[in-house]
């Protein structure tokens, strides 16, 4: 019955290597996001989808490449990955709404990626 | 969003309560408060929010000050599981949750 799930939980990878990491939810919600959290234990929101639509981009780097084939996945794609990408990296989801009834985000247990 | 500040740390004795403090003196009129928690190796939790008035449910209570600059998140009787980083964040609720994570406060809940 789990809510969010990602998969791969550990990644561990050379520079130069194309990785996916994959999250699906299953609580009907329909916005979905990735969050960073690099080794300074800072988490910052990268991409978030609304309905399969891109609606917030962080001026993260042209290498990740987020893909929602539905409202209940959403996949992160990196290319030639570089040590700097190291981080574990958490998907999450929430239902739209503005005010009160915004539902708070819900968030997956991250996957750990490391680039050696 | 307006900046929070929160002590790095703090220890509570289990099955006392933990008052966890959080600054927001810039907050403006529209921005919620809301607490998030990390224990260790998994992914945030949501706790509680709100807007001005105090609120409470199965996990903790939110007390928000009238002036709104500052608020207090109290877990009535604390357990060994609630050790964790908890986050204070204030943010617009404009639907898309563009949430800023700070550095938050690390509770040490000990036997």
């Amino acid at each position: 019955d789990t809510a969010v799930s990602q998969t791969p939980k550990y990644l561990v990878t050379q520079m130069g290597n194309d990785k996916s990491i994959k999250c699906e939810q299953n609580l009907g919600h329909d916005t979905m996001y990735w969050y960073k959290q690099d080794s300074k234990k800072f988490l910052k929101i990268m991409f978030s989808y609304n309905n399969k639509e891109l609606i917030i981009n962080e001026t993260v780097p042209n290498r990740f490449s987020p893909k929602s084939p539905d409202k209940a996945h959403l996949n992160l794609h990196i290319n030639s990955l570089e040590l700097g990408d190291s981080a574990v990296y958490f998907c999450a989801s929430s239902r739209w709404d503005r005010g009160p009834l915004n539902s708070p985000l819900h968030f997956g247990n991250g996957t750990r990626l490391t680039v050696t | 969003d307006a900046k929070t500040t929160q002590p790095p740390s703090m220890d509570c004795a289990e099955g006392r309560a933990a008052n966890l403090p959080c600054n927001h003196s810039t907050i403006s009129g529209n921005e919620y408060v809301y607490w998030y928690r990390q224990i260790h190796s998994q992914g945030p939790q949501y706790i509680i929010h709100g807007l001005k008035n105090n609120e409470t449910n199965e996990m903790a209570s939110l007390i928000i000050t009238e002036d709104r600059k500052s608020s207090t998140l109290i877990l009535p009787h604390a357990t060994l599981r609630d050790t964790a980083v908890y986050y204070c964040i204030a943010f617009m609720n404009t639907g898309f949750q563009k949430l800023v994570f700070g550095t938050g406060t690390r509770l040490l809940v000990s036997p």
